[in-house]
């Protein structure tokens, strides 16, 4: 009964490989969104799409490409992956894109590149 | 651009000590201002969220308070406990659903 649910929980990866992380959200929600919590532990958003189309992409390198099949899911896509990227990855979702929103977040992914 | 800034960095209490966390913001538009805990290794809890026209809320023994005209909001915790060990994280949700995360205080209440 997860209402964000991020797979996979734990991924360690050699330098140079592509992974992707999926996210679902089983909230009914319109907007899901991506956030890196890096090793100093700063959250910052990286990506939001509302209703499959994306109205959020902040400078993140373009070996980041974010999908989203249907509203309920956005999955990240990471290509060449580098030692810089490893990082904890939130996805969270919220019922709309604009006014008082409540963001609802995932448990993260931890993402870890050798 | 939002920069929200969080003071301390870190602080640690001995058990049953009131203590507050201070958060402040460079952008007074925002919507709603949210604090979370976040323990090692794992997600996001939200603990009590503020809407614009809202000055305060309270949770138990947790309490944030907002001054949007001046850009800073505080989390007081009432006599604290060694179970509230953790990273307590601020955030604010401004324009186009983007939520702007502060650094973090991390906090330990010693036995």
């Amino acid at each position: 009964d997860t209402a964000v649910s991020q797979t996979p929980k734990y991924l360690v990866t050699q330098m140079g490989n592509d992974k992707s992380i999926k996210c679902e959200q089983n909230l009914g929600h319109d907007t899901m969104y991506w956030y890196k919590q890096d090793s100093k532990k700063f959250l910052k958003i990286m990506f939001s799409y509302n209703n499959k189309e994306l109205i959020i992409n902040e400078t993140v390198p373009n070996r980041f490409s974010p999908k989203s099949p249907d509203k309920a899911h956005l999955n990240l896509h990471i290509n060449s992956l580098e030692l810089g990227d490893s990082a904890v990855y939130f996805c969270a979702s919220s019922q709309r894109a604009t006014g008082a929103n409540v963001l609802t977040f995932g448990a993260g992914s931890r993402l870890t590149v050798l | 651009k939002q920069e929200v800034t969080q003071i301390p960095a870190a602080l640690s209490v001995p058990e049953g000590e009131n203590l507050v966390l201070n958060c402040s913001f460079t952008d007074s538009a925002i919507y709603n201002l949210q604090w979370f805990r976040q323990d090692p290794g794992k997600g996001l809890t939200s603990l009590l969220l503020i809407q614009s026209s809202q000055r305060e809320q309270t949770s138990g023994r947790l309490n944030a308070s907002l001054d949007k005209s001046s850009g800073r909001s505080t989390l007081y915790i009432a006599a604290s406990q060694p179970g509230d060990s953790a990273t307590y994280l601020c955030a604010v949700l401004g324009s186009g659903s983007r939520l702007t995360f502060g650094e973090g205080t991390q906090l330990t209440v010693n036995p």
